[in-house]
């Protein structure tokens, strides 16, 4: 059974421009969240998505956004990129409801620079 | 913001000495887990205890979870070279999102061999 799969694994962008990052969850898993963890500290949440519907946001202003799709995928678009966007962008899966709907099982991450 | 904080940020030990990590966080938990990261890599769940919990094993591991002082501790016993790796402590909010956990900085652990 494939984990949490992220595409892709590294990209380099330039100030100001769009990037899509992807996430297939483990199969059963509805839930996908995503985070941001930038050197040296630890994940940040940035989204939740169940069903489709975002069910939570961080502190993250308006340039991120998300989607998740009827297979349960998700996006995460991030728009006018910032130098200070550079960071390793976590998707984690989860079930839904009780206690194992608060155990992240986590991507390996999409690393992002912005030069 | 970071809810939980680790403390020492940084810890070196020799194989087979013991690795005790520590998290304080702020507001009432309905759960405390341990995540372990393998350099810059996607993290991996470790362990959980619950709020009405004191105490957990599994494995080498044993978590401690003091709610009237907002701390947990993590053991490692008989430490390997493999056990190298960022822990950080994250915490489940009472009535949080789902998915929704707040991490600390992360202690890293360096385990020589």
């Amino acid at each position: 059974d494939a984990g949490v799969t992220q595409s892709p694994t590294h990209l380099i962008k330039t100030r100001g421009q769009h990037v899509t990052l992807r996430c297939s969850p483990i199969s059963g898993h509805k839930s996908v969240s995503w985070y941001q963890q930038v050197l040296g500290q630890g994940p940040q949440f940035i989204f939740q998505y169940y069903e489709k519907e975002e069910r939570g946001r961080g502190n993250f202003p308006d340039r991120f956004s998300a989607r998740q799709f009827p297979n349960y995928s998700s996006e995460l678009n991030v728009n006018a990129l910032l130098l200070g966007d550079s960071a390793l962008y976590l998707c984690a899966s989860s079930l839904v409801g009780g206690l194992g709907a608060n155990v992240l099982t986590f991507g390996a991450g999409s690393r992002l620079t912005v030069l | 913001s970071q809810q939980g904080e680790e403390d020492p940020q940084a810890l070196s030990i020799q194989e087979g000495e013991n690795a005790t990590m520590n998290c304080s966080y702020k507001t009432s938990i309905n759960n405390l887990q341990w995540y372990r990261q393998n350099s810059g890599r996607g993290l991996v769940h470790l362990i959980l205890i619950r709020s009405n919990e004191r105490e957990k094993h599994s494995g080498r591991l044993r978590v401690t979870l003091d709610t009237s002082k907002k701390s947990s501790s993590l053991l490692i016993t008989a430490s390997r070279a493999a056990d190298t790796a960022s822990y950080f402590c994250a915490t489940a909010d009472r009535g949080s999102t789902l998915g929704r956990l707040y991490f600390g900085r992360g202690t890293q652990l360096t385990v020589w061999p």
